[in-house]
């Protein structure tokens, strides 16, 4: 049982560059969310997705944009990066309110 | 945007010592309080989900409580452990808001020296 599986694991871009980053759960989770990690400041919540076909904004959007593609997956793109989006990016999932959220291992990304 | 605080930032203790940290939260459209254990190296690996005011909750030697009218949950380590090393996070969920997503804290970073 993998959980949830992020990739890649590291990536470096140049400033202009896009990319996706990859989450896939096998666990059947109903919501999956995307938060980023930076120093000093706690997980903050960029995107999510309650269930299969909806997604929503969360605290810190600009810059991205989500795709669920079906209950496993939800892609997170970067269609122009910024230095300012240099981060380590955490995909999480979750099957209902009742339970904690299990994490992907997290992939780091620096923008240059 | 939602305040969660997490003190102390940093504690450093000696095996064997027993340990407590606090995480405040606001004390309206409360729906739960959840507790992250996040090791180096690691993702955040859920500890506790505490919905009920007065809540305990119990994991070997790790023990949450929850006062949800005052807005604060303590995370008690009890015979602290070099393996008990860790990031420890709090993370609000709201009634109000849309479903499951958390507001984290920052953190408190637990070093226990041998």
């Amino acid at each position: 049982n993998a959980g949830v599986t992020q990739t890649p694991k590291f990536q470096v871009l140049k400033t202009g560059q896009s990319m996706t980053l990859q989450c896939a759960q096998d666990m059947n989770h109903n919501s999956m969310y995307w938060y980023r990690q930076d120093p000093g400041m706690g997980l903050r919540l960029i995107y999510y997705s309650a269930s299969e076909g909806t997604t929503d904004k969360g605290e810190v959007p600009n810059g991205y944009n989500v795709s669920r593609l079906n209950k496993r997956e939800f892609s997170l793109r970067l269609e122009s990066a910024a230095p300012s989006q240099t981060s380590v990016y955490f995909c999480a999932s979750r099957t209902d309110r009742d339970y904690g959220y299990t994490f992907g291992s997290g992939t780091r990304l620096t923008v240059v | 945007i939602l305040n969660v605080e997490q003190s102390p930032q940093s504690l450093h203790v000696q095996e064997g010592d027993s340990t407590n940290f606090t995480c405040s939260f606001p004390s309206s459209n409360f729906y739960a309080l959840h507790w992250y254990r996040w090791e180096t190296a690691k993702s955040p690996e859920a500890l506790f989900v505490m919905t009920l005011n007065g809540d305990e909750k119990k994991k070997g030697r790790i023990s949450a409580t929850l006062n949800t009218k005052e807005g604060y949950s303590y995370l008690y380590i009890k015979g602290s452990q070099p393996e008990d090393s860790a990031t420890y996070l709090c993370a609000f969920e709201s009634s109000g808001t849309s479903y499951g997503k958390l507001t984290f804290g920052q953190g408190t970073i637990l070093t226990v020296h041998p």
